[in-house]
């Protein structure tokens, strides 16, 4: 009964260093998305995976790269940390859209804490 | 592009009271559904209501309801009887409808701070 699993839960980083968010999920979804969250901006979409072997661009990608290693994990990766990057990343996953059977819900992780110093 | 947008950063009221809490999006899409996510402390994202578009009948969950107004591109949460375990932030998202396939990108307001007193 896991859902979304996001590791690690917290992380500093200095500016420059790397590191790579991994995210699995266990419902059989082919959609997968990364988001960051920022006081007083909601949630903005970073990259999405529609299925397996595919990635795009969501409104916020510079700075972040992913991979959809299966269609289980979805990654993000900060190849050189900066503090504009500081922030609490959520990924997600959902069906894909079936308009009469598929209620639209994503299916978030718990989040992972990033601070840039 | 679409864009959601809600005007109340935060809101206060005490148990049992009914609360309303506003969003409006902009749109040129006929097609696209419309939720709201509570975030309580623990951070995570649970969906709480959903609307589809083509349905005028507003979408209700036990003590919680929407307000849809599709010419306005209004979409509010109404929650009745307050409870302390409402305390959380909500998230007011927009999802385009992508046919039978495809991401279901959500677009999501800057959230309402709701604190419900004892």
């Amino acid at each position: 009964n896991a859902g979304v699993t996001q590791t690690p839960k917290f992380q500093v980083l200095k500016t420059g260093q790397s590191m790579t968010l991994q995210c699995a999920q266990d419902m059989n979804h082919n959609s997968m998305y990364w988001y960051r969250q920022d006081p007083g901006m909601g949630l903005r979409l970073i990259y999405y995976s529609a299925s397996e072997g595919t990635t795009d661009k969501g409104e916020v990608p510079n700075g972040y790269n992913v991979s959809r290693l299966n269609k289980r994990e979805f990654s993000l990766r900060l190849e050189s940390a900066a503090p504009s990057q500081t922030s609490v990343y959520f990924c997600a996953s959902s069906e894909s859209f079936i308009w009469t059977a598929n209620t639209g819900e994503l299916f978030f992780g718990e989040g992972s804490r990033l601070t840039v110093l | 592009a679409q864009t959601v947008t809600q005007s109340q950063p935060e809101m206060s009221v005490q148990e049992a009271e009914t609360v309303t809490l506003s969003c409006t999006y902009d749109t040129s899409e006929n097609n696209y559904y419309l939720f709201w996510y509570k975030q309580p402390p623990s951070r995570q994202m649970i969906l709480v209501i959903r609307q589809e578009a083509y349905k005028q009948q507003n979408a209700t969950e036990n003590r919680f309801s929407v307000n849809f107004q599709k010419a306005a591109k209004s979409f509010s949460l109404k929650i009745s009887d307050s409870q302390l375990g409402d305390t959380a932030m909500y998230f007011c998202a927009f999802m385009k409808f992508k046919g039978s396939q495809g991401a279901q990108k959500l677009v999501f307001g800057q959230g309402t701070r709701l604190t419900i007193n004892p």
